[in-house]
């Protein structure tokens, strides 16, 4: 009974591959995003959606497009991997007006050689 | 200047001790204060939010929060060697909503 699931947990794949990556939440959040957290531990948001709304798109490549086929999914997927794409990525999901604590998934690690 | 920022230790304390963890923020018009900790190869749980100035208690752990110098703290009372974690700090943003993060500070609780 994961609150936030993602899957999966790991992925070693090859420069120039495209790769995705899945979230659920059974929490009943109407917002989820995704954190990407680098090897100095630093976590940066990089999308959050609302009810399958597209909400906060920070600064990153292109490469990078997430899709929210309704509120409890929100997938990312990653074309044409660069190394420095390697990091743990991290789905997380959030109810409005409850102070909008986040809860985490897992995390999944990407490494690209 | 960052917009969370946390001192990234590792800071170290004996079993039985005050730990106490800082975190500034840049954004005067932030509501809503977080801190979450993290075990090595782990997800991020949250331990305590606060809203208002002042301390918040829960357990072992209380939060402080003092707006007019923009500052948020953890003091962990009676640090357990299972309290070795990073602690993060998280801030959401008076103007975006946006949850956003400190570095995170290393906590070492020695038996």
């Amino acid at each position: 009974d994961t609150a936030v699931s993602q899957t999966p947990k790991y992925l070693v794949t090859q420069m120039g591959n495209d790769k995705s990556i899945k979230c659920e939440q059974n929490l009943g959040h109407d917002t989820m995003y995704w954190y990407k957290q680098d090897s100095k531990k630093f976590l940066k948001i990089m999308f959050s959606y609302n009810n399958k709304e597209l909400i906060i798109n920070e600064t990153v490549p292109n490469r990078f497009s997430p899709k929210s086929p309704d509120k409890a999914h929100l997938n990312l997927h990653i074309n044409s991997l660069e190394l420095g794409d390697s990091a743990v990525y991290f789905c997380a999901s959030s109810l409005t007006g409850t102070g909008n604590t986040i809860y985490f998934g897992e995390g999944s690690w990407l490494t690209v050689v | 200047q960052k917009e969370v920022e946390q001192n990234s230790g590792p800071l170290s304390v004996p079993e039985g001790a005050i730990a106490s963890l800082n975190c500034t923020y840049s954004d005067r018009g932030s509501q809503s204060f977080f801190w979450y900790r993290q075990y090595s190869g782990k997800s991020p749980e949250l331990i305590m939010s606060i809203y208002s100035n002042g301390d918040k208690e829960d357990g072992r752990f209380t939060a402080q929060l003092n707006k007019a110098s923009q500052y948020v703290s953890l003091l962990i009372r009676d640090s357990q060697p299972s309290d070795s974690a990073t602690y993060l700090c998280a801030v959401r943003t008076g103007n975006t909503g946006k949850l956003i993060f400190g570095q995170g500070t290393t906590l070492q609780v020695k038996p």
